[in-house]
């Protein structure tokens, strides 16, 4: 597809669990973002990156928050032992990364997670 | 630091009524300027943009104006249609990430 997919859709879990969260950007979007949406705290930055690298992690709210990148594409966001308050919609958008101050962010469907 | 400020919603509409919401930014340097537009079960998708001072962004109808020197970039549209309601966000973009920092969002209702 053209656009940016994430997968799963949806994704409820029991507090405790791990949940992965995949994120498939645009053909030759070199920067990848995730973000997180939720009622109290509205859009907030996750982490970055470019190409596999990760420059800026500053919006990962604890360290049971991970994410990779790997060739340059597939971003996976891992949770881990997962709290309610983590219960959001989980945002992944792309970028082709080369002009970074005006470079075009597109978002992809979101995955929402709701932790029980 | 670096924040967006957005008028409180829900703003309800009539059709063909002329549409205004505010927005302000807090940053450092020279950020692009962004208005992003959530339809009800949809994902967020670009509407506008502008990159530089004074610019001015449009699509489908809106318009928002770069206005440096009053840290302003506020979304107009003419004539709202019922296929307008949506959350619409302003952002900016930050740092060496061009990190977006988004506004709360604006929830819009358009009647007929």
């Amino acid at each position: 597809g053209a656009g940016v997919s994430q997968s799963p859709s949806n994704k409820v879990t029991e507090k405790g669990k791990d949940v992965e969260l995949r994120c498939d950007p645009i053909s030759g979007h070199t920067a990848l973002y995730w973000y997180r949406q939720s009622l109290g705290q509205g859009l907030e930055f996750l982490i970055y990156f470019q190409g596999n690298s990760a420059p800026d992690k500053s919006g990962l709210p604890s360290d049971r928050f991970s994410a990779e990148r790997t060739g340059g594409s597939v971003s996976t966001l891992t949770i881990q032992r997962t709290q309610q308050e983590d219960s959001a919609v989980y945002l992944c958008a792309s970028s082709f990364g080369f002009q970074r101050g005006t470079d075009t962010q597109y978002f992809g469907p979101g995955t929402r997670l709701t932790v029980l | 630091g670096n924040s967006v400020t957005q008028m409180e919603g829900p703003v309800t509409l009539s059709e063909e009524a002329f549409l205004t919401i505010n927005c302000t930014y807090t940053a450092t340097g020279y950020p692009s300027l962004f208005w992003y537009v959530q339809y009800p079960g949809e994902g967020l998708q670009l509407l506008l943009k502008a990159t530089k001072a004074d610019d001015k962004g449009s699509n489908k109808g809106f318009e928002a104006t770069y206005r440096k020197e009053t840290t302003s970039f506020h979304l107009e549209k003419g004539s709202v249609q019922v296929s307008d309601s949506a959350v619409y966000f302003c952002a900016h973009n930050t740092g060496t990430a061009s990190k977006l920092t988004f506004g709360t969002g604006t929830r819009l209702q358009v009647t007929l």
